[in-house]
C-alpha cells in the first residue's frame, strides 16, 4: 500500500527556517499538497501542486520535491506558524486520497 | 465566500447509523468533486470518501467500504455521508472538503468546520 511518512515533530526558534519532509513509500507521480491545522480548527491548504500558494498564504511558505520526498519550508518562522502540518497526495490511479501522519511544528 | 457547513453528527451506539450532511454555498457546487475526511480525537487526518461532480464516480477508504455511502444532490448544493454499522473506531470529527475542479489535481481547497461523531454505548 502507498504511504506518506512525516516526522512527528519539528522545533525551531522564531525567525529560523523550518523544514518538514514527507516521504512517499512508492512514487505514484502525483503532486503533493500541504495543510496547516491549528487546535480546534479545520485544516487550511498552504501549498498545492508542489509549490503553489493559495491566496492569503504568506510567501514564507514554500514547497519543493526531490525524488520520493517533498518538503514544506517555512522561512522566518513566526509564533503563529505553530500548528500541525499534513502532506497529502493520491495513488497513481487517482482513486485513493491519502494523508501523511502529520508533523507538529513547535516554535520555541 | 465559499462556505461548507456540516450537520448531523452526534452520539450513536455501536452498530447504529448516522447521516451527515454538508451544505455548500458561495460557489457552483455542481462543478466540484467533494470528499469526506475524518480525524479521530488526538489523531491525524484520514480520507474517507470521494464523489465526482455528477456522482458517476465514487471511492471509499478501505476502512469504511461497505458501511458508508457518499451521495450528493446538486439541486440542493449538498453532499451526504450515510454511515451504517458504526464502530467505536469511527469516532471522529468529520469534515467535508471541496476538491480541485481540475482533473488530476487532488487537493482540498475548502473545508467545513467539522462535525463530531461519537460511537459509544
Amino acid at each position: 500500500s502507498y504511504e506518506l511518512t512525516q516526522p512527528p515533530s519539528v522545533s525551531v526558534s522564531p525567525g529560523q527556517t523550518a523544514r518538514i519532509t514527507c516521504s512517499a513509500d512508492a512514487l505514484p507521480k502525483q503532486d503533493a499538497y500541504w495543510y496547516q491545522q491549528k487546535p480546534g480548527q479545520a485544516p487550511v491548504l498552504v501549498i498545492y501542486k508542489d509549490n503553489e500558494r493559495p491566496s492569503g498564504i504568506p510567501e514564507r511558505f514554500s514547497g519543493s520535491s526531490s525524488g520520493t520526498t517533498v518538503t514544506l519550508t517555512i522561512n522566518g518562522v513566526q509564533a503563529e506558524d505553530e500548528a500541525d502540518y499534513y502532506c497529502q497526495s493520491a495513488d497513481s490511479g487517482g482513486t485513493y486520497r491519502l494523508f501523511g501522519g502529520g508533523t507538529k511544528l513547535t516554535v520555541l | 465566500e465559499v462556505q461548507l457547513v456540516e450537520s448531523g453528527g452526534g452520539l450513536v451506539q455501536p452498530g447504529g447509523s448516522l447521516r451527515l450532511s454538508c451544505a455548500a454555498s458561495g460557489f457552483t457546487f455542481s462543478t466540484y468533486p467533494m470528499n469526506w475526511v475524518r480525524q479521530a480525537p488526538g489523531k491525524g487526518l484520514e480520507w474517507v470518501s470521494y464523489i465526482s461532480r455528477s456522482s458517476s464516480t465514487i471511492y471509499y477508504a478501505d476502512s469504511v467500504k461497505g458501511r458508508f455511502t457518499i451521495s450528493r444532490d446538486n439541486a440542493k448544493n449538498s453532499v451526504y455521508l450515510q454511515m451504517n454499522s458504526l464502530r467505536a473506531e469511527d469516532t471522529a470529527v468529520y469534515y467535508c472538503a471541496r476538491e480541485s475542479a481540475v482533473a488530476g489535481e487532488y487537493y482540498f481547497d475548502y473545508w467545513g468546520q467539522g462535525n463530531l461523531v461519537t460511537v459509544s454505548s
